[in-house]
């Protein structure tokens, strides 16, 4: 299977502190792209990584990809009780236009 | 941005019965759509790729002849759940792939309950 996987499965901190999350993945991909779910909702596209990067920032996101460990990590700084959702990263590891998802990290960001 | 909708947002149906769940692309047009399924507290599972003017391509294990899907134009792909079953009750969300930037655009989804 292509699908990745989220570490941790869920987290829950307080409002203000740093969230990170990790994805690993299986194939060679040409990017990698996190989303954002709430719950019972349509995917939020956050940010994406060709895999020639490194780092990418997004305002309070940033995100880190490892192709020799074939991993990635988003990163949350300064949380928000709003941000409180599912995030998953998504691989294009087959080359074609699909996208292959992680099994997701809940995150709970306590007010 | 880019927006995707679908239509119905949910959707409740007697067992039996067909179903079908618009996805559209409304300010970019789109040759390639993505059906996906998610089940409670679980990940999105690729169900088919929707390609305009061509047979969709459907992930090992999804049934085609009961998850038809059409992509009759740019816009506008359909996926119809046929003769409907409650293990088909799920958040069904479609996806349209804009080229060249190498995202996928997620509709918000429809809620599928066959009762």
């Amino acid at each position: 299977s292509q699908q990745g996987e989220e570490d941790p499965q869920a987290l829950s901190i307080q409002e203000g502190e740093n969230a990170t999350m990790n994805c690993s993945y299986k194939t060679s991909i040409n990017n990698l792209q996190w989303y954002r779910q709430n719950s019972g909702r349509g995917l939020v596209h956050l940010i994406l990584i060709r895999s020639n990067e490194r780092e990418k920032h997004s305002g309070r996101l940033r995100v880190t990809l490892d192709t020799s460990k074939k991993s990635s990590s988003l990163l949350i700084t300064a949380s928000r009780a709003a941000d409180t959702a599912s995030y998953f990263c998504a691989t294009d590891g087959d080359g074609a236009n699909n996208l292959f998802f992680g099994t997701g990290t809940r995150l709970t960001v306590i007010p | 941005g880019a927006v995707v909708s679908q239509h119905p947002s949910w959707v409740i149906c007697k067992s039996g019965t067909s179903v079908k769940i618009e996805c559209r692309s409304l300010d970019f047009q789109a040759t390639t759509m993505f059906w996906y399924r998610q089940f409670p507290k679980q990940s999105l599972m690729l169900m088919a790729t929707s390609n305009e003017g061509s047979k969709a391509t459907y992930e090992q294990g999804v049934e085609k002849d009961k998850f038809l899907i059409n992509h009759a134009s740019l816009t506008l792909s359909t996926l119809t759940v046929t003769s409907a079953h409650p293990e088909d009750s799920s958040f069904y969300i479609c996806s349209a792939y804009r080229d060249p930037t190498d995202t996928q655009y997620f509709g918000p989804g429809t809620r599928l309950t066959v009762l």
